[in-house]
């Protein structure tokens, strides 16, 4: 049981270059969710998706697309890269139910944009 | 939306001391209050947390108090060592939109 897991653990992109991060779980969770983090500020939700085939904005979406196509894996693309989106990714995911807000974290996946 | 504001920023403590970390959230409706630890170059762990129905909860040497009326939460860990050291995040949460605090630095010296 690995739980969360997050790919690749470091990406160094150009202005403009696109990439997708995949974030896979293997606990059979219904709920997935992308955050950033960057200093001082905490992490803030990108995007998160209820299940599969499923996505919704959180608090800073712009720059972002998601897709959930299974539902163990959640991915995160960045059609545009700007610098602005240098930061550290985090994937979270929960179960359905009464313990449905206990997220539990990846790795996470530090991204440089020059 | 909700904010949540985390302080201090920093603390530094003795080993076998107490440290206490403090939230504020805005939405009175938030229902869920986790706490989360972050070493270095890993993910958040959660450590403990608290529903809107329970003013606390303890777990060891960790305990989190929850004030609804005055819209505050508490982090306590006591006899602290040097393994506590990390940064800890709160969290207030509404129907799984989740909003962190900046999070707070540990630092228990031997």
């Amino acid at each position: 049981n690995a739980g969360v897991t997050q790919t690749p653990k470091f990406r160094v992109l150009k202005t403009g270059q696109s990439m997708t991060l995949l974030c896979a779980q293997d606990m059979n969770h219904e709920y997935m969710y992308w955050y950033r983090q960057d200093p001082g500020m905490g992490l803030r939700l990108i995007h998160y998706s209820v299940g599969e085939g499923t996505t919704a904005k959180g608090e800073v979406p712009d720059g972002y697309n998601v897709s959930r196509l299974k539902k163990q894996n959640f991915l995160l693309g960045l059609e545009s890269a700007a610098p602005s989106q240098t930061s550290v990714y985090f994937c979270a995911s929960s179960s359905s139910g009464l313990r449905q807000e206990t997220q539990y974290f990846g790795p996470g996946t530090r991204l440089l944009v020059l | 939306g909700e904010n949540v504001e985390q302080h201090p920023s920093t603390l530094s403590v003795q080993e076998g001391d107490s440290a206490v970390i403090k939230c504020t959230y805005s939405d009175s409706a938030s229902n869920y209050f986790p706490w989360y630890k972050q070493e270095l170059g890993k993910g958040p762990q959660l450590i403990i947390d608290i529903r809107s129905n329970v003013g606390e909860k303890k777990d060891q040497r960790i305990a989190v108090t929850l004030n609804k009326t005055a819209k505050h939460f508490s982090l306590h860990i006591t006899e602290t060592q040097p393994e506590d050291s990390a940064v800890y995040f709160c969290a207030a949460s509404i129907n799984n939109d989740m909003r962190f605090g900046a999070g707070t630095r540990l630092t228990v010296k031997p």
